[in-house]
């Protein structure tokens, strides 16, 4: 069955890097997310993606933020200058309509030091 | 906005018994989707049954069935016959879908459940 794969699993960074994380979604999926979920929290929406722009974005999806999709397979998650309170387990999701049920990642698990 | 309360941030039953998780949203839109998802230690996000507002029937998958109460606004997840392997924390979560925008998902914040030998 095909799935949603996020590179790497765990990435550690130093406050003020810039640090990216990867998700190839599942190829014939349209629609892309990234989610967020803090250490013992619940999960949280930052963005969705569609026809190649960003279509809803939450309050936490600040200026820090952005998201690429750019090779038509990678679907990338950027943290401009991330700082302690970014730490978390952050989760791309695909789906092939507004109906269907969201394909998570294993997750990037980020420490931010 | 939506909201998912889940009132029971730990629970624990016994190998073979079963157990029922609890959950509660707040919306006012009349179409949508639940999920309940489990994430076990490895922290993956598995989906474990979806049902939608439309269908009044109970959806029920092996084990796994829920109570879904729209008038009420509750979804309970049945976990029957409990295996060592269901030991996660599950997550209940709302769907409203948005055309030319996708599903973005509204979770509860969890309840651990931990399965006893």
């Amino acid at each position: 069955e095909p799935e949603v794969t996020q590179t790497p699993s765990h990435q550690v960074t130093q406050m003020g890097q810039e640090v990216i994380l990867r998700c190839v979604p599942i190829s014939n999926h349209l629609y892309f997310y990234w989610y967020r979920q803090i250490l013992g929290q619940k999960v949280e929406f930052l963005v969705s993606f569609y026809n190649n722009e960003i279509s809803e974005k939450s309050e936490i999806f600040d200026d820090q933020f952005s998201v690429e999709r750019p090779d038509g397979s990678n679907f990338t998650l950027k943290i401009r200058s991330t700082k302690l309170e970014d730490s978390a387990m952050y989760f791309c999701a695909s789906s092939g309509d507004p109906f269907s049920v969201l394909h998570f990642g294993n997750g990037t698990r980020l420490t931010v030091t | 906005a939506q909201t998912v309360t889940q009132s029971q941030p730990e629970m624990s039953v016994q190998e073979a018994e079963t157990v029922t998780l609890s959950c509660t949203y707040d919306t006012s839109e009349n179409n949508y989707y639940l999920f309940w998802y489990k994430q076990p230690p490895s922290r993956q996000m598995i989906l474990v049954i979806r049902q939608e507002a439309y269908k009044q029937q109970n959806a029920t998958e092996n084990r796994f069935s829920v109570n879904f109460q729209k008038a009420a606004k509750s979804f309970s997840l049945k976990i029957s016959d409990s295996q060592l392997g269901d030991t996660a924390m599950y997550f209940c979560a709302f769907m409203k879908p948005v055309a030319n925008a996708g599903n973005m998902l509204t979770f509860g914040g969890g309840t651990r459940l931990m399965v006893k030998p």
